[in-house]
């Protein structure tokens, strides 16, 4: 069936430190591929998302590229800032049944000063 | 742009009762809102998909006299969960896809900022 596998959390580091999430993908046919991000108490914000393979999406920093060889997406930040801290989610849609978003465990992360 | 609100934030109340969730969008209308539900430190777990002036689609799983939607307008879908008992404590969190977009995979969901339940 179609999933997502992230790496498990809590992610710890200092400020200005680099990120990376990882992210795999098993899908039947050609997946979008998003990153969201969930502040506490909050919903979810759409923080970057790529369609097609090698196509790399960016946004406040945050960069993922969709690599269908090694069905991935990683989540990278070359410096982060306590402000970051908070779960991020990778995700995909498929064509057809109203394009459902199919959601990774999510990842953790904490940023210290 | 994209807005989605979400009524109420937060809602507390005792068992046996009804309560209902507005997902609104605020800035664009949308065809297909979606549902979730999210607990303590884990992932969304999609409830249901609801149309504008269609049944919503319920997931296997999720009981329908329990968790009903009424997606009546382009810009509000209503969940209620009916008969509300301790094990419905949870974030719930709407979700809409805009009009107009279709159904191309790379269109985005817009979330709301989710609504925590608490049966007492």
């Amino acid at each position: 069936g179609n999933s997502v596998t992230q790496m498990e959390g809590p992610v710890t580091l200092s400020e200005e430190a680099f990120l990376t999430i990882n992210c795999t993908y098993t899908a039947t046919g050609y997946p979008s591929l998003f990153w969201y991000v969930q502040y506490p108490g909050e919903g979810l914000q759409l923080l970057l998302k790529a369609t097609k393979a090698d196509d790399k999406g960016s946004n406040k920093g945050f960069e993922a590229t969709y690599r269908k060889e090694t069905t991935s997406f990683h989540l990278e930040k070359g410096s982060v800032q306590v402000s970051d801290s908070a779960v991020y989610f990778c995700a995909l849609t498929l064509s057809g049944g109203y394009n459902k978003l199919i959601f990774g465990a999510g990842t953790r992360l904490a940023v210290h000063p | 742009g994209a807005v989605v609100s979400q009524h109420p934030s937060w809602v507390i109340c005792k068992s046996g009762t009804s309560v209902k969730i507005e997902c609104r969008s605020l800035d664009f209308q949308a065809t297909t809102m979606f549902w979730y539900r999210q607990f303590p430190k884990q992932s969304l777990m999609l409830m249901a998909t609801s149309n504008e002036g269609s049944k919503a689609t319920y997931e296997q799983g999720v009981e329908k006299d329990k968790f009903l939607i009424n997606h009546a307008s382009l810009t509000l879908s209503t969940l209620t969960v009916t008969s509300a008992h301790p094990e419905d404590s949870s974030f719930y969190i709407c979700s809409a896809r805009q009009r107009g977009t279709g159904y191309g995979i790379g269109q985005p969901q817009h979330f709301g900022d989710g609504t925590r339940l608490s049966i007492l």
